[in-house]
């Protein structure tokens, strides 16, 4: 059973700091991870997407690494800014009783102080 | 601009009711999906449809119902049968293949 495991929960730092959201999975054998963004009572706008055989993607101030052996993923957030402040989500695409489907972590909440 | 609507936005539903939400993309996306988030909880796939006229149960199932008649449109009704329906309900779509999910703004449903 695909079990994903975001760490830590919440997350506080100052503006302007460099920062790193962890991510890690049970099964290894996925198609691709996912990083999305969640602002309170919104929905989920998607940040990266790495397929299983990349290593990184990058967006502006966010690299996304994958360690598909070990089950882990890193979101890097650089130069952190106020609106950054949202819950950050991970979700792997693995085949779960026949078909492909998106296990999510619990996510990190993650403040930017001004 | 392409993208998944969800309506309403917020709904509130009497005990015994049955309700429906609303879900429309227009991305020409084969694949629809439905997600409730309840707080400590992660998001948990309700129904999912890979093709018109065709859907398979998630993982939290019972007390729901779907439809897909139009690519476009994947409706979800909460029946009297779901015992704790409060939450917030997410849909999404994906175009197949190893592409990423799209998600809509959400509906948050309340029982009064």
């Amino acid at each position: 059973k695909q079990e994903v495991t975001q760490i830590p929960a919440a997350l506080s730092v100052p503006e302007g700091e460099n920062l790193v959201l962890n991510c890690s999975f049970t099964d290894s054998a996925i198609y691709n991870l996912q990083w999305f963004r969640q602002d309170p009572g919104k929905g989920l706008t998607s940040l990266l997407l790495i397929q299983s055989s990349q290593r990184e993607q990058t967006s502006g101030r966010l690299n996304a690494s994958l360690d598909k052996s070990s089950g882990r993923s890193t979101l890097y957030i650089a130069a952190s800014q106020p609106g950054d402040s949202a819950t950050y989500l991970c979700a792997v695409r693995s085949e779960i009783q026949g078909a492909q489907k998106l296990v999510f972590g619990q996510g990190t909440r993650l403040t930017i102080n001004p | 601009d392409g993208g998944i609507t969800q309506s309403p936005k917020y709904l509130f539903r009497k005990e015994g009711q049955n309700v429906t939400l609303s879900c429309e993309q227009n991305l020409n996306h084969d694949a629809m999906y439905w997600y409730r988030q309840d707080p400590g909880q992660g998001l948990r796939l309700i129904y999912y449809s890979q093709i018109v006229n065709d859907f398979q149960k998630g993982d939290i199932a019972e007390g729901y119902s779907v439809s897909r008649e139009k690519k476009e449109s994947f409706p979800l009704t909460v029946t009297s049968a779901q015992k704790n329906p409060t939450a917030f309900y997410l849909c999404a779509s994906n175009r197949g293949g190893n592409y990423g999910y799209t998600f809509g703004s959400g509906t948050r449903l309340t029982v009064v």
